[in-house]
């Protein structure tokens, strides 16, 4: 059984601090790494994707890939209230569109002032 | 771009009636489509992959004769709650993929079956 599991939180950091979101998947096939974030009663917004071991910086947003520890990470530099929500890991197990995405249950997060 | 409409957002209805949500790729064509389902504090679980002009390939534990998925053109997928009942209230979500690996979310539909 594919699995995605991440820390349910809430994770509470400071406004300005670094918050690390972590995820683990237990497919070893897996190619396709994704973060989405989502606020209360809304759809999931894509905040990055990662593809290859490493790391991929967006803005404020760092994406840390570890296929060989199976491990995916997600840091927010300087967090800010408004990036309080609940950050989901998605791990997809093909490339283009054959692909389906297995989620995480989601780590909330909380920047608080 | 790549812009998903999800109708409608919100919806309530009795026990045992049917409920049609209808998901809408506006600006690219769809061939293929995913529906989700989310309970509270819970995680997205797929519920069906639906194809353009041929049936949906529904995850194991979905039963198909209750959620009635149709892609009838690369630009719409409806799913249908027929004989609704308390237990199928969640938060329906569609999704998209366009040429690439990305996918698109509808707002999502929640469904409370009274």
């Amino acid at each position: 059984q594919k699995e995605v599991e991440q820390n349910s939180g809430p994770l509470s950091v400071p406004e300005g601090a670094i918050a690390s979101l972590n995820c683990t998947y237990s497919d070893r096939v897996s190619q396709s790494f994704f973060w989405y974030r989502q606020y209360s009663g809304k759809s999931p917004e894509l905040i990055m994707s990662i593809y290859s071991n490493g790391d991929k910086e967006d803005g404020r947003f760092t994406a840390q890939l570890n296929k060989a520890s199976q491990y995916v990470s997600l840091l927010i530099r300087d967090s800010q209230p408004s990036d309080s929500a609940t950050y989901l890991c998605a791990v997809a197990t093909a490339t283009g569109t054959a692909s389906k995405l297995t989620f995480g249950t989601g780590t909330r997060l909380q920047v608080t002032l | 771009g790549a812009v998903v409409s999800q109708h409608p957002s919100r919806v309530i209805c009795k026990s045992g009636t049917s409920v049609k949500i209808e998901c809408r790729s506006l600006d690219f064509q769809a061939t293929t489509m995913f529906w989700y389902r989310q309970f509270p504090k819970k995680s997205l679980m797929l519920m069906a992959t639906s194809n353009e002009g041929s049936k949906a390939t529904y995850e194991q534990g979905v039963e198909k004769d209750k959620f009635l998925i149709n892609h009838a053109s690369l630009t719409l997928s409806t799913l249908t709650v027929t004989s609704a009942h308390p237990e199928d209230s969640s938060f329906y979500i569609c999704s998209a993929r366009d040429l690439g690996p990305r996918l698109h979310f509808g707002n999502g539909t929640r469904l409370t079956v009274t």
